[in-house]
């Protein structure tokens, strides 16, 4: 298996306009996970699915920021519009429902200009 | 609200070394874990322990855990210049296994 895997590696954008991140996890995975990663906040949780649906969006900073899932093999983290702040590196990662360990994707590295 | 908080968050030894990191939490759990981050790079888990445990090993690696002081340790033993990276340690609740909270991390440099 590849592992998860993002894209965009790296995206550099300006204010205002809208920023989409994609993920595929590994196959057989149930759970999904997106994360914010800063110097200032460290990792931080945004969002979590299982089996496709969104179980807890509590960690979304704004309604900026959406999130869907809408087959087993891919999500989308979207930011409309985007803004300065929103600049981090953005992780995806998955896991077995029973298994605990998550495994992260490389990122995607965001710069809003 | 920040579950884990690793201690130091700066560590710097020769290699071949022992290092130790330490990370406390604040609330019940059913396991924690530690995962390594090298640099520009995403997270790896390293190690579970699940809260009925009170030490773990793999490899090099050391895990204890000590739910009275809602605390745990990593020891890394004979450390390489390999092993430089930021170390994370991460908690679920006892309400949900799945979702995670990390801790700052403690970045660990081992000098040749």
């Amino acid at each position: 298996d590849a592992g998860v895997i993002q894209s965009p590696r790296h995206e550099v954008t300006e204010m205002g306009q809208e920023v989409t991140l994609r993920c595929k996890p590994i196959s057989g995975h149930d759970y999904l996970f997106w994360y914010r990663q800063t110097m200032m906040r460290g990792l931080e949780l945004l969002i979590y699915f299982n089996n496709n649906v969104p179980i807890d969006d509590s960690g979304m900073p704004e309604d900026r920021f959406s999130a869907k899932m809408p087959n087993a093999s891919f999500s989308t983290l979207k930011i409309q519009p985007s803004e300065p702040r929103d600049s981090a590196v953005y992780f995806c990662a998955s896991s077995y429902p029973l298994g605990g360990n998550q495994f992260f994707g490389p990122g995607t590295r965001l710069t809003v200009l | 609200s920040q579950q884990g908080e690793e201690d130091p968050q700066a560590l710097s030894i020769q290699e071949g070394e022992n290092a130790t990191m330490n990370c406390s939490y604040k609330t019940s759990i059913n396991n924690l874990q530690w995962y390594r981050q090298n640099s520009g790079r995403g997270l790896v888990h390293l190690i579970l322990i699940r809260s009925n445990e009170r030490e773990k090993h793999s490899g090099r690696l050391r895990v204890t855990l000590d739910t009275s002081k809602k605390s745990s340790s990593l020891l890394i033993t004979a450390s390489r210049a390999a092993d430089t990276a930021s170390y994370f340690c991460a908690t679920d609740t006892i309400q949900g296994a799945q979702k995670l909270v990390f801790g700052q991390g403690t970045r660990l440099t081992i000098n040749p």
